[in-house]
């Protein structure tokens, strides 16, 4: 059965560094997402993408992150200079089309110290 | 806007046992709702889908869900527990339009007591 598939699984970084977080969507998906959960708190939204170009963003989601599509296949997130409140379990999802239900990946868990 | 609340943080049933997970929405637009499970240091997994179809829906594990439209509420349940079913929950909402943004609810961590 296809799945979303994200790596590493675990990072971790030191603070103020550049981490890029990967994943691959299902192959026939035009939606793709990034959410993340701190420890214990509730699943967040942080950006939706379509049609290439990013189509929704949270108030998260400021000018140190970053989505890519660069090859058709992967979908990756960037953090540009990492902060404690960073550390997080970062999902990827992808949504196929004509079907409303987001296909989500095991996680990345970041850590920053 | 779309919302989720759950009403439980925390649910202990025995095994054998039923459960009730309680979750009320709130949307502007017709919605699509869903229940996700993720066990201890795995994904989220789709349980169940509600599209405007049937009101009472089946997933997977023995899980159902029904939308009460009257009441706003998307409940999940499951006639008898399983120490397998010890998870955290989690109701979603997104709209049938626009970006399809999923809106999670805060949890609901369920434990099975042997």
């Amino acid at each position: 059965e296809p799945e979303v598939t994200q790596t590493p699984s675990h990072q971790v970084t030191q603070m103020g560094q550049e981490v890029i977080l990967r994943c691959v969507p299902i192959s026939n998906h035009l939606y793709f997402y990034w959410y993340r959960q701190i420890l214990g708190q509730k699943v967040e939204f942080l950006v939706s993408f379509y049609n290439n170009e990013i189509s929704e963003k949270s108030e998260i989601f400021d000018d140190q992150f970053s989505v890519e599509r660069p090859d058709g296949s992967n979908f990756t997130l960037k953090i540009r200079s990492t902060k404690l409140e960073d550390s997080a379990m970062y999902f990827c999802a992808s949504k196929p089309p004509g079907f409303p239900e987001a296909f989500f990946g095991q996680g990345t868990r970041l850590t920053v110290v | 806007a779309q919302s989720v609340t759950q009403l439980d943080s925390h649910v202990s049933v025995s095994e054998g046992t039923p459960v009730l997970l309680r979750c009320n929405y709130s949307s502007s637009y017709s919605p699509s709702l869903f229940w996700y499970v993720q066990h201890p240091n795995k994904g989220l997994q789709l349980l169940l889908k509600y599209t405007s179809a049937a009101t009472l829906v089946k997933g997977i594990n023995g899980f159902e869900a029904e939308f009460k439209k009257s009441e706003t509420s998307f409940h999940l349940t499951k006639p008898s527990a399983h120490m397998s079913d010890a998870a955290e929950y989690f109701c979603v909402v997104t709209t049938t339009s626009g970006t399809y943004k999923y809106i999670f609810g805060t949890g609901t961590r369920l434990k099975v007591l042997a």
